[in-house]
């Protein structure tokens, strides 16, 4: 059962485009968590996330966290290729087991 | 700082046969994890230990499937027998329990059966 959905599934930019992936729940999330996966490796984490409404920023990215918390999205200023890749969200609850999202997976083109 | 380490990396097997897929999570860590993930179905968390001791084992598909920690610095996962449908690559992660602790994740195997 898949209880995180993101959107879109497929994302393929040009290099210098801005985008934004979503990440939603029907519950309420006590953390999430955002991941960027490369091909042949393990998901790497890029933030957490655990009060409602927060905004983070790591340079080109900004991650926000639903005011509700049952919702994020990752904003990526002027993309480069070195941000392709699979991006999932994970949430977590009352244990430290994290459930993933669906994915993202974004192709910028040079 | 050695990261989780999987192997093999690669594992190609015939239906029927037994394989074992092997995880040494990060030093200090005290939970390990075992995901799963395809096309189809994502990152499926499989089961998980805290200080050796699995606590949720509720996604292991089948009985096929077996996990065992015999101690804080090995984890295996076996299928016996294997199926086609099994194909899949296979992460092992570990994190800390303090708090909201991130997932180091190895490299994954990636199984393929016949």
């Amino acid at each position: 059962t898949q209880l995180l959905e993101q959107s879109p599934q497929f994302l393929s930019i040009q290099e210098g485009e801005n985008l934004t992936v979503y990440c939603n729940s029907s519950s309420v999330f006590s953390s999430l968590q955002w991941y960027r996966q490369e091909p042949g490796e393990g998901p790497v984490l890029l933030v957490t996330v655990v009060t409602g409404g927060e905004v983070k920023k790591l340079k080109r990215l900004t991650f926000q966290f639903g005011d509700a918390r049952k919702d994020s999205s990752l904003h990526i200023t002027a993309a480069q290729p070195g941000d392709t890749g699979l991006y999932l969200c994970a949430r977590g609850g009352a244990t430290n087991k994290l459930i993933f999202g669906t994915g993202t997976l974004l192709a910028v083109q040079p | 700082d050695a990261g989780v380490i999987q192997s093999p990396r690669h594992e190609v097997t015939e239906m029927g046969q037994e394989v074992t897929l092997r995880c040494k999570p990060i030093s200090g860590h005290n939970s390990l994890f075992w995901y799963r993930q395809t096309m189809m179905r994502g990152l499926e968390l499989l089961i998980y230990f805290n200080n050796n001791v699995p606590i949720d084992d509720s996604g292991m598909p089948e009985d096929r499937f077996s996990a065992k920690m015999p101690n804080a610095s090995f984890s295996t996962l076996k299928i016996q027998p294997s199926e086609p449908r099994d194909s899949a690559v296979y992460f092992c992660a570990s994190s800390s329990t303090s708090g909201v602790s991130p997932l180091h994740f190895g490299n994954g195997t990636r199984l393929t059966v016949t």
